[in-house]
C-alpha cells in the first residue's frame, strides 16, 4: 500500500511537553497538507506545503506549532509546550500539483491526548 | 465566506433501503465539491468529487452524488444501504487561496445502517 502514512498513530503527553508527528505522503505527490480535527467537528486546515516550501498557514497555527518538509518528501509537525486544547486528531493529506481535478488523499491521522 | 453545511447530525436507515446524506454549499464562483468517509479512529477516505460536467457523479463503494446548482446542494446517495456503510461522512468544498487551495469541511453526518 503506497498511501499516506502517519506516525505515531496515538500520542499521550503531559501538558507542557513537546511532541512531533511525522507524515509520509504518497510518493510523487508534491503537495502536502496538515489538518486538525476535534471531536464532533470536521477537519480544519492548518498548513500547506508545495515541495519543501510552506506556502500557507492558518491562523489556527499558533507560534507553538511548527511544520517542516525538508527536501520536499516527508513532513513533521511539532507542537511545543502542549496545552490540553491541543488534544485532537492531526491529519495529513497529499496531492499532485494543482489542476481542477486535484484530490487530497488523507493518512490515518495521529490522535493526540494532552493530560 | 465559502462553506458547506450538513444539516443532519445523524441519519438512520435500514439495510437495503436507499440513503441520502445532505450537503449544501455557499461559494463564489464555480464550486469544487467532495465527499469523504471516516471510519472510527481512521483517516478520511475519498469517495467522490464534482468539478464540472455531469450533475450525477459516481464514486467508490456504490455511492453517488447529485450536484444541484439551483438548490446549491450536493447530496450523497446510495440506492441500497449496507451495514458496513455505517460511518461518519464529510462534505467539503475546495477554497482557493493566494498560493494554492485548501478544503473546508462540514461538521459531518453520522450514518447508521441497521440490519
Amino acid at each position: 500500500d503506497t498511501g499516506v502514512s502517519q506516525n505515531p498513530r496515538h500520542k499521550i503527553t503531559k501538558r507542557g511537553q513537546n511532541v512531533t508527528f511525522r507524515c509520509d505522503p504518497i510518493s510523487e505527490h508534491n503537495r502536502l497538507y496538515w489538518y486538525r480535527q476535534t471531536l464532533g467537528q470536521g477537519p480544519e486546515f492548518l498548513t500547506y506545503f508545495q515541495n519543501e516550501a510552506q506556502l500557507e498557514k492558518s491562523r489556527l497555527l499558533s507560534d507553538r506549532f511548527s511544520a517542516e518538509r525538508p527536501k520536499g518528501s516527508f513532513s513533521t509537525l511539532e507542537i511545543q509546550r502542549t496545552e490540553q486544547g491541543d488534544s485532537a486528531m492531526y491529519l495529513c493529506a497529499s496531492s499532485t500539483r494543482q489542476t481542477s481535478q486535484e484530490t487530497q488523499y488523507f493518512g490515518p491521522g495521529t490522535r493526540l491526548l494532552v493530560l | 465566506a465559502q462553506s458547506v453545511a450538513q444539516p443532519e447530525d445523524q441519519v438512520n436507515v435500514a439495510e437495503g433501503n436507499p440513503l441520502t446524506v445532505k450537503c449544501t454549499y455557499s461559494v463564489s464562483g464555480n464550486p469544487y465539491l467532495f465527499w469523504y468517509v471516516q471510519y472510527p479512529n481512521r483517516g478520511l477516505q475519498f469517495l467522490l468529487k464534482y468539478i464540472t460536467g455531469d450533475n450525477l457523479v459516481k464514486g467508490s463503494y456504490g455511492f453517488e452524488a447529485e450536484f444541484n446548482k439551483s438548490q446549491t446542494s450536493f447530496h450523497l446517495k446510495k440506492p441500497s444501504a449496507l451495514v458496513s456503510d455505517s460511518a461518519l461522512y464529510f462534505c467539503a468544498v475546495r477554497v482557493f487561496t493566494e498560493y494554492g487551495n485548501k478544503l473546508v469541511f462540514g461538521a459531518g453526518t453520522i450514518l447508521r445502517v441497521k440490519s
